[in-house]
């Protein structure tokens, strides 16, 4: 039992360019999500699963997309990278069967744009 | 979604007991109060959640009075490995807006030998 695992944990990308970063989790959970977090900051929501085939918005959804085939993988895509979009993103997870809030984190990706 | 309210940082000791307080003014009835912890370069990971009264477990305690417009997070003699970012979440786990975990700027705590 991983959890949340996000790939890859560091990554450079030039200006412009586009990549996929990946969150797979393995405890059969309906819900996930993508944060990320600016230095010295708290997480921003950037978007969210109900489930599979089903993803929304959250707080700052511009130049990301998302996709959730699966129940398993929730990946996050930078069309077109930019400088401010250097952040670490997390991946969390939580199960929609239980009453707390108890969501799963995974290690972070740490992107830097140049 | 209610909006919480947490001091930006706090320093203590270690072995001291700290305290930390989290404002709700417009809490609903539904709403659940839940405390994370984020140490460096990691992701947050769950502490405690609670609705009212006091809720106990291994790592903390969470107070709520009986309005629960407020909360406190409270962590009996702390150590340097205590040094994290607390975060105070408030909303409804059972409803359809408990997916969306909206994080606040949290609380930073310093233990100082």
């Amino acid at each position: 039992n991983a959890g949340v695992t996000q790939t890859p944990k560091f990554q450079v990308l030039k200006t412009g360019q586009s990549m996929t970063l990946q969150c797979a989790q393995d405890m059969n959970h309906e819900y996930m999500s993508w944060y990320r977090q600016d230095p010295g900051m708290g997480l921003r929501l950037i978007h969210y699963s109900v489930g599979a085939g089903i993803t929304d918005q959250g707080e700052v959804p511009n130049g990301y997309n998302v996709s959730r085939s699966t129940t398993e993988d929730f990946p996050l895509r930078l069309l077109s990278a930019a400088p401010s979009q250097t952040s670490v993103y997390f991946c969390a997870s939580r199960s929609r069967r239980t009453v707390n809030t108890e969501a799963f984190f995974g290690q972070g990706t740490r992107l830097t744009v140049v | 979604l209610a909006k919480t309210t947490q001091p930006i940082s706090m320093d203590s000791y270690e072995g001291q007991e700290v305290n930390i307080t989290c404002s709700h003014n417009n809490i609903a009835t539904n709403d659940y109060i839940t405390w994370y912890q984020q140490f460096p370069s990691q992701g947050p990971r769950f502490i405690i959640q609670g609705y009212k009264t006091k809720v106990t477990n291994e790592v903390a305690s969470l107070f709520i009075p009986a309005d629960r417009k407020s909360s406190t997070l409270s962590l009996p003699r702390v150590s340097l490995s205590d040094t994290a970012v607390y975060y105070c979440l408030v909303g409804d786990s059972r409803g359809d807006s408990s997916y969306k975990l909206i994080f606040g700027s949290g609380t930073r705590l310093l233990v100082r030998p």
